[in-house]
Parts: structure tokens; sequence; C-alpha cells
């Protein structure tokens, strides 16, 4: 146990339907990350907070948005949703954004679009 | 972020050292070595990671050469339920940020 939670863990939604998944990280962990994971893409980063701001972006879609809350839990909001977007989709934390700060992950939260 | 370089897939006897290579001939001084691994869709779990010397917990033990161009990840005692999928990432640091930069891995088949 890692000591990130994710929920829900499942997820089956219709397409252009919104979504939210929700991550409380690590006590003590500052830092939050969201990953997606799909059968041919691998794990791809999508964004990174550090207590409560935005400090990195990866390959996250405009129909997505995160954001990090004063108790340091974050939610991904995934819109108008399509068949593409089913996939795991991991949160991760970690206390700090330096490098040499472990980052652990959760359990993930399989989204499926039909 | 420096690339990695694994080979796809291993095999190893249970029981035996599991011995995972990875090449990362443009490393940067600061750039640290992780490995992670993931086993059937459940989230990557840590295992290890290190700047310069060769680091050992209870799960693993890392090596990396002189260098810095490559290094080992060694399960000294391999198990069925370490079969899994291993990534080695380098990840870069400064700015006020730094994530993990997924491969694809070594897929670690440990066999009886």
């Amino acid at each position: 146990d890692s000591g990130v939670t994710q929920t829900p863990k499942h997820l089956i939604t219709a397409t252009g339907q919104r979504v939210t998944l929700r991550c409380s990280p690590r006590s003590g962990d500052l830092s939050v990350y969201w990953y997606q994971q799909s059968l041919d893409q691998g794990l791809q980063f999508l964004i990174q907070y550090y207590n409560g701001e935005e400090r990195a972006k990866g390959n996250i879609l405009e129909r997505f948005s995160a954001q990090q809350f004063p108790d340091l839990h974050s939610e991904l909001n995934l819109s108008s949703l399509e068949l593409g977007d089913s996939a795991l989709y991991f949160c991760a934390s970690s206390v700090g954004s330096d490098s040499g700060n472990t980052i652990y992950f959760g359990e993930g939260s399989w989204l499926t679009v039909v | 972020d420096a690339k990695t370089t694994q080979p796809p897939s291993m095999d190893c006897a249970e029981g035996r050292a599991a011995n995972l290579p990875c090449n990362h001939s443009t490393i940067s001084g600061n750039e640290y070595v992780y490995w992670y691994r993931q086993i059937h869709s459940q989230g990557p779990q840590y295992i290890i990671h290190g700047l310069k010397n060769n680091e050992t917990n209870e799960m693993a033990s890392l090596i990396i050469t002189e260098d810095r161009k490559s290094s080992t990840l060694i399960l000294p005692h391999a198990t069925l339920r370490d079969t899994a999928v291993y990534y080695c990432i380098v990840r870069v640091g400064g700015g006020g940020y730094s994530t993990l930069t997924f491969g694809k891995g070594t897929m670690l088949l440990v066999s009886p």
C-alpha cells in the first residue's frame, strides 16, 4: 500500500459525458501527479501540482483539467469523453517536487467509455 | 529527460538473482536513476533510486557504473511475484519540477 488513495476504482460512462477522478496523496506529500495508461500509449504524464499550484504539464488534452485543493487532495476532470479516453488513470504523490523526492503511485482508476 | 534503453524481455528462474540492465549514455550529472515496476495494471511500484553511488534496500540493489552511463537492478532471489514490467527512468531535476517519463520497460518473467 503506497498510501495514495484513488476513487473510484472503476467507472463506466457514455461518450460525451463528464467524470471526476479523485486522489488523496500520502500524508505530508505536497506534490500530486496524474498519469494516463492506455493499451497503445503506455504510461503518459498528464499534469503535476505542488501545494495547490500547477507545476508541469504533459500530454493533457484541453478537455481534461485538474486542480489541487487546500487540503492537498486533487481531482482530474475529464469532459466530452470519447471512446479513446478509456484508460487507467493513476495519481501519484511526493513530498516535494525535486528529482530526489520519490514519487509513489496509487492503484488507479479504470475508466471505460462506451 | 535522458533516454534509457532496456531489453524488452528477460527470463529468470525462481530463486536465482535477476539482473536487469539499463543504458542511459546521455545522463547528466544531476539526473537520478529510478527503477519502478508494474505488475499487471497495478500502480507502478517504486523499487530504488540512485545518483552516483550503488544503493541497496529491502527489495533490490542498484549498481551504477562509474561513468554513470549504465546501471543494473538486481533482485537477489527472484520469486514468481516478481514477474512484472520493470522501468528504468532517468529523472532530471531543477526548475521547481521533476516528473517521471516512462518508456516501454523490461518484461521480467520468473519461472518455477
